[in-house]
């Protein structure tokens, strides 16, 4: 397995501003994704990040909330845009490995 | 629609004693399953995984049971230790674990009693 880890570990913003979570991870994968867990609730995906061509986003997330860049095998970022309280999750990045997927250590990001 | 369920909120198990811990899907697209387990405040971690055409995988500790008929998994932990305690998270993949996103239940957390 690769290692993954995420910047900011957690951060508390306020409404209206954006946050761009980093994803960095130790081996060249093609596959990776980014999820969200708000309070209490399991892992949503939030889209699919393949280097080189657009991320595709799952049901009720917008490329305008949520752009995403994936500008190598190694590294994607997350922008939560705009943001009010309904933001405040943890967000994960994770990386597809054979029939596997690790996760990073996720951003706890509250928004006040 | 909640397509995969994990029913049981929290499960309290002794230690040294069996954990089963399930998961039922309604997707039969659905062609890989994953385990994962969580201590707060970090990401999860992968434990085991079965594909749709296997009943049974198993490693050390671990073992996950797949019934298709019923579309029910389970995971067991022989014998439960106190490091076992966190939430367990399964989750479903189409086109193989490491290749689509993956859909995951709401998950159990696991309390081993010495």
């Amino acid at each position: 397995s690769a290692v993954i880890s995420q910047k900011p570990s957690r951060d508390i913003c306020q409404r209206g501003t954006s946050l761009t979570i980093q994803c960095q991870v130790d081996s060249q994968v093609t596959m990776m994704f980014w999820y969200r867990q708000q309070p209490g609730q399991s892992l949503t995906l939030i889209a699919t990040a393949n280097q080189g061509s657009e991320a595709t986003y799952e049901s009720g997330f917008v490329i305008d909330k949520f752009p995403i860049s994936r500008p190598n095998l190694t590294f994607s970022t997350l922008t939560v845009s705009n943001m009010s309280p309904e933001d405040s999750s943890i967000y994960l990045c994770s990386m597809g490995w054979g029939s596997e997927q690790y996760f990073g250590p996720g951003t706890r990001l509250t928004v006040t | 629609d909640q397509q995969v369920k994990q029913n049981s909120p929290s499960l309290s198990v002794q230690e040294g004693r069996i954990s089963i811990l399930n998961c039922d899907y309604t997707n039969s697209m659905f062609d890989y399953f994953l385990w994962y387990k969580k201590y707060p405040a970090e990401g999860p971690t992968f434990l085991i995984s079965i594909s749709s055409i296997k009943d049974k995988n198993e490693d050390g500790r671990f073992t996950v049971f797949l019934n298709k008929s019923a579309k029910h998994l389970s995971l067991h932990i022989v014998p439960s230790q106190p490091g076992d305690s966190a939430v367990y998270f399964c989750a479903a993949g189409l086109g193989g674990g490491g290749a689509d996103g993956l859909t995951f239940g709401k998950g159990t957390h696991l309390i081993i009693q010495p």
